[in-house]
């Protein structure tokens, strides 16, 4: 069974940083592009970021870009995203995702930046 | 950027019958490479979001029969022959062509 964890969220400071990491197991990882996707309850789904299987390749949305990054460690089943510079507008619910079309989804960690 | 536009956002149906919801893009979805790369999705309340199509009428494993993708170009439908309880909640497109990949604005199907 695929299996997707993600961990690292919470209460951040507007400029601040936050690491997220996503744990996988039920699938080869190292075989799969990956992607995050966050939620908010404003505006719904939004794409962030995707990797490809070897981490050459990487895409961002513009709101993003200069501010996270996001990579992967493929001998431990782990995908990464980077906050750095964090605004009240990245407060969400953030998700990893499956491949480049999301066939799976974690059940999603909570960033809230905040003073 | 690709604008993904759904309607309507909001759907109240009945148990039994059929519904349909609607996602328009801005541009056209087909790839260089001749694929659509058109995407459904549904969230349950308090739950992440599930993959039910890709490239617009391929169903996901475990995806009952009732529901089917359609379209082509700039037009795709979600249809549901005959909704059940299980079915509520909140329902979006997303495209895979281009970047940004981009969501419609969600719709909330209710009994």
């Amino acid at each position: 069974e695929v299996q997707l964890l993600e961990s690292g969220g919470g209460l951040v400071q507007p400029g601040g940083s936050l690491r997220l990491s996503c744990t996988a197991s039920g699938f080869s990882f190292s075989s799969y592009d990956m992607s995050w996707v966050r939620q908010t309850p404003g505006k719904g789904l939004e794409w962030v970021s995707f990797i490809q299987t070897d981490g050459s390749g990487t895409s961002y949305v513009d709101s993003v870009k200069g501010r996270f990054t996001i990579s992967r460690d493929n001998s431990k089943n782990t995908l990464h995203l980077q906050m750095n510079s964090l605004r009240a507008e990245d407060t969400a619910i953030y998700y990893c995702a499956k491949g480049g079309t999301l066939d799976c989804w974690g059940q999603g960690t909570l960033v809230t930046v905040s003073s | 950027d690709i604008v993904m536009t759904q309607s309507p956002l909001s759907l109240p149906v009945t148990l039994g019958q059929p519904a349909s919801i609607s996602c328009r893009s801005s541009q056209s979805l087909v790839h260089s490479n001749g694929d659509t790369y058109l995407n459904w999705f549904h969230q349950r309340p308090g739950q992440s979001p599930r993959r039910l199509f890709y490239r617009v009428s391929n169903r996901d494993s475990g995806v009952p029969d009732r529901f089917s993708g359609s379209g082509s170009g700039t037009d795709f439908t979600l249809k549901i022959s005959r909704v059940e309880a299980e079915d509520v909640g909140l329902y979006y497109c997303m495209q895979a062509t281009h970047w940004p990949r981009t969501f419609g604005q969600g719709t909330r199907v209710e009994i």
